[in-house]
């Protein structure tokens, strides 16, 4: 079974909209984290925000939040008011356990912010 | 701004060749770790180190080797290079010992294999 699942292959929306990127998790393991990185199409990796598993409050880092819903497994990152520069890959990963920070990466939605 | 550093950035080279990948960082992170990825892809993790004289295989079979002689470098090396290499290549470090720390990449090289 896939352990991060991000259904949505692309998204459109519009400048100065909000959008909401979606992802799953499975994982038996109590203690795990939730990192959502951005990948423009120069290649590299920015991170944008982390959700651990005891946070009691939902992640936020100025645009960018986390709608963490734990009985649900979902970690959507919702995005406010896009701007052009937004446009990019972005992509949900997991960390299971509290040692070795592996992570296991999600296959990445496409979003396309227009003016 | 974390500092990892990947070279070279693009490597367009023939079939049979060894190549090094570099990969270094100044942040004093004891984890290191190498990704692949194809183009519009997820990054599979294919080698990941401990710290000084540890390394490990990752999640994805890969025909490549590392070596982590010092803290700081973690190269990747190809011993002869074949075109079902070619992918992106992406380096990237964490610190802590809690888990909340993200990974910092490097921007990634682009390798193809002709």
């Amino acid at each position: 079974a896939q352990k991060i699942t991000q259904t949505q292959p692309g998204m459109f929306v519009q400048e100065k909209e909000a959008v909401t990127l979606d992802c799953t998790y499975d994982t038996s393991d109590p203690s795990y984290g939730l990192f959502w990185y951005k990948q423009p199409s120069s290649g590299e990796m920015i991170f944008l925000i982390y959700q651990g598993s005891y946070d009691q409050q939902n992640a936020t880092e100025g645009r960018y939040s986390l709608n963490f819903q734990k009985a649900r497994k979902s970690a959507n990152l919702v995005i406010s008011a896009s701007q052009l520069g937004d446009s990019a890959m972005y992509f949900c990963a997991m960390r299971e356990g509290t040692g070795f920070q592996k992570l296991v990466f999600g296959t990445g939605t496409r979003l396309l912010v227009s003016p | 701004e974390a500092d990892i550093y990947q070279t070279p950035r693009y490597l367009v080279i023939g079939t049979g060749k060894k190549i090094t990948l570099e990969c270094s960082q100044t942040m004093g992170h004891d984890k290191m770790y190498w990704y692949q990825q194809d183009p519009g892809m997820e990054l599979h993790l294919i080698h990941y180190s401990y710290g000084v004289n540890s390394t490990e295989k990752g999640d994805l079979s890969s025909e490549s080797t590392v070596s982590r002689i010092r803290t700081e470098h973690f190269p990747l090396t190809l011993e002869s290079a074949r075109p079902s290499h070619t992918s992106q290549y992406l380096c990237a470090s964490s610190g802590g010992d809690r888990g909340r720390q993200p990974q910092h990449f490097g921007d990634g090289t682009r390798l193809s294999i002709l």
